[in-house]
């Protein structure tokens, strides 16, 4: 079945720096890689995916690039922010298989 | 708009014990999904439902563990004879079509202990 890892466990930025976090998949068929934000005591919240057919999504502030030869996808977030702090989980699944297999998740704190 | 909600959001019990979950997905979901998730760790699937149909319990850890659907909206997990290594927050997710990926919304857990 999919492995997904995931670095760094844990990650300290300043306001305003960049965050980069990133994941590698095992599967080479999965082609949807969702990333999730989870705040203490809530479940985890989609905040921008991407499919295998485009390399680059961005959303604002967040962006996220895939390497299909590789197999790792990348989160970035720029200008961070208080609210930015959270645990970050990358997933991967693939056509006829809905499940999620998630990362092991970065704990994000923004200093200010 | 409402989102997924789970109760209880904390169920302590003694080890022995059956517990029953219970996961209202957002209105007019097909699919649904329910996650383990032990401390500090990323959800693990457990089960998946396309409508009333359970498509795949593949990540159930034991025959303890049971899901059910019967209607198509409402969805339990109920687990029997409760372990210690059964203490997890228990996520459920829905989607809106049978479609693949589409985006799976959470809800807020619910925290078990056993004792």
């Amino acid at each position: 079945g999919e492995n997904v890892e995931q670095h760094p466990s844990t990650l300290s930025v300043q306001e305003g720096d960049s965050a980069v976090i990133k994941c590698t998949y095992s599967d080479s068929a999965s082609n949807y890689f969702p990333w999730y934000k989870q705040e203490l005591g809530k479940g985890p919240q989609l905040i921008i995916d991407i499919r295998s057919n485009v390399g680059e999504k961005k959303d604002q502030r967040i962006a996220v690039t895939l390497n299909k030869t590789a197999k790792h996808f990348s989160l970035h977030i720029t200008e961070t922010q208080p609210e930015d702090s959270a645990v970050y989980f990358c997933a991967a699944s693939y056509i006829g298989n809905e499940k999620l297999t998630f990362g092991t998740g970065t704990r994000l704190t923004i200093i200010p | 708009g409402a989102g997924v909600s789970q109760s209880p959001r904390y169920k302590v019990a003694k080890r022995g014990q059956d517990v029953a979950l219970r996961c209202d997905p957002i209105s007019g979901h097909v699919s649904l999904f329910w996650y383990q998730q032990a401390l500090g760790q990323g959800p693990e699937f457990l089960t998946y439902f396309q409508n009333e149909a359970q498509l795949d319990k593949s990540g159930l850890p034991s025959d303890r563990f049971f899901a059910e659907r019967p209607e198509g909206s409402v969805s339990t997990l109920k687990i029997q004879r409760t372990q210690q290594e059964d203490s997890a927050v228990y996520l459920c997710a829905s989607s809106l079509l049978r479609r693949v990926q589409e985006t799976q919304y959470f809800g807020p857990g619910t925290r078990l202990l056993v004792l």
